[in-house]
């Protein structure tokens, strides 16, 4: 069992609708990712939270509305998305030490915008 | 700019060969990590390398890294199909918590 869950694992939306990906992390760490993986595409980071304060917003559109409740729980709102939002979205989870700052990944929300 | 460079970006090979995948960064960084994804899966993480001449072995799997030269590497020795997936190569910037992540290299192994 991951440490990271991801729900829906798969999302097919029209671009006026309202959806949101939902993460969770059973890992007891501090900070909170969402990335997107686009086809040939490196890894785009979007947001940070570190203790349910966002640290970091990457240029992201904002059609893309993240929400951090706890330092559990991670939100990703989605609304009046366009094709070309279609990827994998990816929720993560650290827990910065003198070992570094390993990343856990969840199984990631596949996302398809029609 | 700030850019982590991988490369070959596509690689196969048959079993038993050896090789290397090489990961090029621009900045300052003593800690890199390596993850591994598998075709519709997410990313694992394999080595996380915090000073120059760091090297980390699991299996076939080997990771250096080199901060003078700005070089990290993954060597693969004997290759099994197991080990076809795509390799992850990021820097950490040490702040705001962010990885900058290379392209990734697609590796196929052959029976």
């Amino acid at each position: 069992e991951t440490g990271v869950t991801q729900t829906p694992r798969h999302l097919v939306m029209g671009m006026t609708n309202k959806k949101s990906l939902k993460c969770e992390q059973h890992l007891g760490h501090n900070a909170m990712y969402w990335y997107k993986q686009s086809a040939k595409k490196p890894l785009e980071l979007m947001f940070v939270y570190n203790f349910k304060e966002q640290t970091e917003n990457n240029s992201v559109p904002s059609r893309f509305s993240p929400e951090c409740p706890n330092s559990s729980h991670l939100f990703l709102h989605l609304h009046t998305l366009q094709p070309e939002d279609s990827a994998l979205y990816l929720c993560a989870s650290s827990q910065p030490t003198g070992d570094g700052n390993t990343i856990y990944f969840g199984e990631g929300s596949w996302l398809t915008v029609v | 700019e700030l850019k982590v460079e991988q490369n070959p970006l596509f690689l196969s090979m048959q079993e038993g060969k050896n090789y290397t995948i090489y990961c090029n960064y621009s900045t300052t960084s003593d800690r890199l990590y390596w993850y591994r994804q598998d075709p519709g899966k997410s990313l694992e993480s394999l080595f996380v390398l915090l000073s120059n001449g760091a090297v980390k072995q699991e299996g076939r799997l080997m990771a250096s890294l080199d901060t003078k030269a700005r070089l990290s590497t993954l060597h693969i020795t004997a290759a099994v199909h197991d080990l076809s997936a795509t390799y992850f190569c990021a820097v950490d910037m040490d702040s705001n918590y962010q990885l900058i992540w290379g392209a990734g290299t697609k590796l196929i192994i052959k029976p």
